[in-house]
């Protein structure tokens, strides 16, 4: 079964201090993303990474960064937590895209419950 | 464009009646649909996804090329269905899903 492990549950932050979120998978899996969850938005993709070292923006990349040294491991980062980034972070993991590898699902952690003070 | 609209956010029932959760997309070509729960304190789970043509937990869904829609129904609803719906879709990046913005899905006694 995929294990998706996210650091922290909850975690709580001061206005201006740079925060680490860090997920960790154990399926060898290629893809690694990080959204955010918000009442009545959905989910929305943050960044995501296909490979080691490999990034790319999803659509509200402002105000992070990630970090990908290591296959299992994918780390975000906000360089200068502000309150409007009170949230809900979520980490999955999927197989990569190969042709052969249709209907593979993203598996997703606990989530990091996030507030900036 | 890519996108999956959910457009109910609340979908109240009673116990034992059928429950339809509405997803459409948009997309050209062969999409790829999921759908996925969230129960209360839990973490997102996929549910099904379209191309195993499965039934999960007495949920089933068909894609609909022709309405370009995804909806998620049940016979009979029971009081643990009672959680937080997501339609995904699957892009033209095989590596990005489209996220619907969710129905949470109270079954009452």
């Amino acid at each position: 079964d995929v294990k998706v492990t996210q650091s922290s549950r909850y975690l709580v932050k001061r206005t201006g201090e740079k925060v680490f979120l860090e997920c960790v998978q154990d399926m060898d899996h290629e893809n690694m993303f990080w959204y955010r969850q918000d009442p009545g938005l959905g989910l929305r993709l943050i960044y995501f990474s296909y490979d080691v070292k490999m990034k790319e923006k999803g659509d509200i990349p402002e105000g992070y960064s990630v970090s990908r040294e290591k296959k299992e491991r994918f780390s975000l980062i906000l360089e200068s937590a502000s309150t409007n980034q009170t949230s809900m972070y979520l980490c999955a993991s999927s197989l990569g895209a190969d042709a052969g590898r249709s209907g593979q699902p993203q598996h997703f952690g606990d989530g990091t419950r996030l507030s900036i003070l | 464009a890519q996108r999956v609209t959910q457009p109910e956010k609340l979908l109240s029932v009673f116990k034992g009646a059928p429950v339809e959760l509405k997803c459409n997309y948009s997309y050209s070509g062969s999409p790829e649909l999921f759908w996925y729960v969230q129960y209360s304190r839990q973490r997102l789970q996929l549910l099904l996804r379209h191309i195993s043509r499965e039934s999960i937990k007495g949920f089933t869904a068909d894609l609909n090329k022709g309405e370009t829609s995804f909806h998620l129904k049940k016979p009979f609803a029971q009081e643990e269905d009672s959680a937080m719906y997501y339609c995904a879709l699957k892009g033209y990046n095989f590596n990005k899903f489209y996220f619907g913005s969710g129905t949470k899905l109270n079954v009452k006694p």
